[in-house]
C-alpha cells in the first residue's frame, strides 16, 4: 500500500517544548516537502528535501529544522524559536522530475 | 511580490449549480499550474493539472480548468456540482525553474443538498 504516512494525527506540546513530526514515504520519491497550513492562507512551504542528505529552507523556515537521513523519511522538527507553531502541518513528496506532489494526511499541532 | 490569488474565500451554491473559482497566478514566464481538492477529513489530493499543450484542461470527478495566458489566470469549473463536491480548493503554481509548488489560500465550497 504505497503512500505517505505522519503521525501522529493530533499532537500537543507546551511552550517552550521542541517537537518532531514524522513523515515517511514508500513511494520511492527523491524530493519531500514540509508545508504549514493555517486557515485563509493556503500552504505555505517550510522545508525540502530534493536529494538525501540535502535540504533547502522554504519560505517560513525560522523555528523549523529538518533532517534527511534517508530516502524514506524527512522528519521536521518545531523548535520553541518558532513563534506561533499551532498549525496543521502536511507533508508531501514527489519526483524531482515531476512537478506533482503528493501529500500525507497531516499532523495537527497545538501548542499551549 | 510572486504569488497566487484566488478571489473567494468561501463559496456557498445549491446543487446543480455550476461553480467557478478563480486563482491567478504572478509569475511570468513558463509555469505549471495545478488545483488541489482537500474533502472533509482526507488528504490533500490532485483534481487536475496543466503543464503544456491544450489549455483546457479535464480532471477528475467532472471539473475542468482553463489556462489563459495572457490573462495569468486558471480557474476551475464544474457544470453542476454535487453536495459531495463540498471541500476546500487550492490554485497552486510551479514557476517554470523548479517544482517549488506556490498555494493560493484556498477556497472553501459547500454545496447546499
Amino acid at each position: 500500500d504505497g503512500g505517505i504516512t505522519q503521525s501522529p494525527k493530533y499532537l500537543f506540546r507546551k511552550e517552550g517544548q521542541n517537537v518532531t513530526l514524522s513523515c515517511e514515504q514508500n513511494l520511492n520519491h527523491d524530493a519531500m516537502y514540509w508545508y504549514r497550513q493555517d486557515p485563509g492562507q493556503g500552504l505555505r512551504l517550510i522545508y525540502y528535501s530534493q536529494i538525501v542528505n540535502d535540504f533547502q529552507k522554504g519560505d517560513i523556515a525560522e523555528g523549523y529544522s529538518v533532517s534527511r537521513e534517508k530516502k524514506e523519511s524527512f522528519p521536521l522538527t518545531v523548535t520553541s524559536a518558532q513563534k506561533n507553531p499551532t498549525a496543521f502541518y502536511l507533508c508531501a513528496s514527489g519526483g524531482t522530475d515531476s512537478y506533482e506532489q503528493y501529500f500525507g494526511p497531516g499532523t495537527r499541532l497545538t501548542v499551549t | 511580490a510572486q504569488s497566487v490569488s484566488q478571489h473567494n474565500h468561501h463559496v456557498i451554491l445549491s446543487e446543480a449549480a455550476s461553480l467557478e473559482l478563480g486563482c491567478n497566478y504572478s509569475y511570468g514566464g513558463t509555469v505549471n499550474l495545478f488545483w488541489y481538492v482537500q474533502y472533509p477529513g482526507q488528504h490533500l489530493q490532485l483534481l487536475l493539472k496543466y503543464f503544456s499543450g491544450d489549455p483546457l484542461v479535464k480532471g477528475i470527478k467532472g471539473f475542468e480548468a482553463e489556462f489563459i495566458k495572457s490573462k495569468f489566470s486558471f480557474n476551475l469549473r464544474k457544470p453542476s456540482v454535487q453536495w459531495s463536491d463540498t471541500a476546500e480548493y487550492f490554485c497552486a503554481v510551479t514557476p517554470g525553474y523548479g517544482n517549488k509548488l506556490v498555494f493560493g489560500a484556498g477556497t472553501i465550497l459547500r454545496v447546499k443538498s
